[in-house]
């Protein structure tokens, strides 16, 4: 069964600081992974997919990295911003989507 | 691009009655959908796997008797809360699997269930 593990499960920058969010999983075989943010209360905004066949995907300040073969995803978010406060989830893909428990960020004015 | 819709965005009700979640693919056919609860501060963790015609695969901890999925079709999964409880006070969110193309889940919005 795969497991999503997501570190660390709580962060707290000044704004304006570079961060690097990470996410690993046990079962490499997977379609892709999708990391998400999520607001208090809120559903799930999807932010970047990176299929298993990429390395990398980018999207404004964000940048999505993926190493199958090691079960590791990195997301680097540039320059954050108080707005960038919001819980990001990691999710991966094969016959089901499995969630990390979330990285809960707080990006201080 | 798919979008899929749920219905209640948000629901209370009273301890002991039934409560229906309805998923729907919009624009899209959907052979497999997913059931997700998420209690206040934790991930979101699969429930049921929802097979269009078949009956839904449970995760383990899950009660089948308690929450029914039924996929009739091919855009509509519903997930029924039976005898509801405040235990069962959560947000459910559905996603649902494009039959045809890219390999990737689309989610609902999600429904917030409180139960009193």
């Amino acid at each position: 069964k795969q497991e999503v593990t997501q570190i660390p499960a709580a962060l707290s920058v000044p704004e304006g600081e570079n961060l690097v969010l990470n996410c690993s999983f046990t079962d490499s075989a997977i379609y892709n992974l999708q990391w998400f943010r999520q607001d208090p209360g809120k559903g799930l905004t999807s932010l970047l997919l990176i299929q298993s066949s990429q390395r990398e995907q980018t999207s404004g300040r964000l940048n999505a990295s993926l190493d199958k073969s090691s079960g590791r995803s990195t997301l680097y978010i540039a320059a954050s911003q108080p707005g960038d406060s919001a819980t990001y989830l990691c999710a991966v893909l094969n016959n089901d989507m499995r969630f990390g428990a979330g990285t809960r960020l707080t990006v201080k004015p | 691009g798919a979008v899929v819709s749920q219905h209640p965005s948000w629901v209370i009700c009273k301890s002991g009655t039934s409560v229906k979640i309805e998923c729907r693919s919009l624009d899209f056919q959907a052979t497999t959908m997913f059931w997700y609860r998420q209690f206040p501060k934790q991930s979101l963790m699969l429930m049921a796997t929802s097979n269009e015609g078949s009956k839904a695969t449970y995760e383990q901890g899950v009660e089948k008797d308690k929450f029914l999925i039924n996929h009739a079709s091919l855009t509509l999964s519903t997930l029924t809360v039976t005898s509801a409880h405040p235990e069962d006070s959560s947000f459910y969110i559905c996603s649902a699997w494009k039959s045809t193309g890219a390999n990737v889940l689309t989610f609902g919005a999600g429904s917030r269930l409180t139960v009193l």
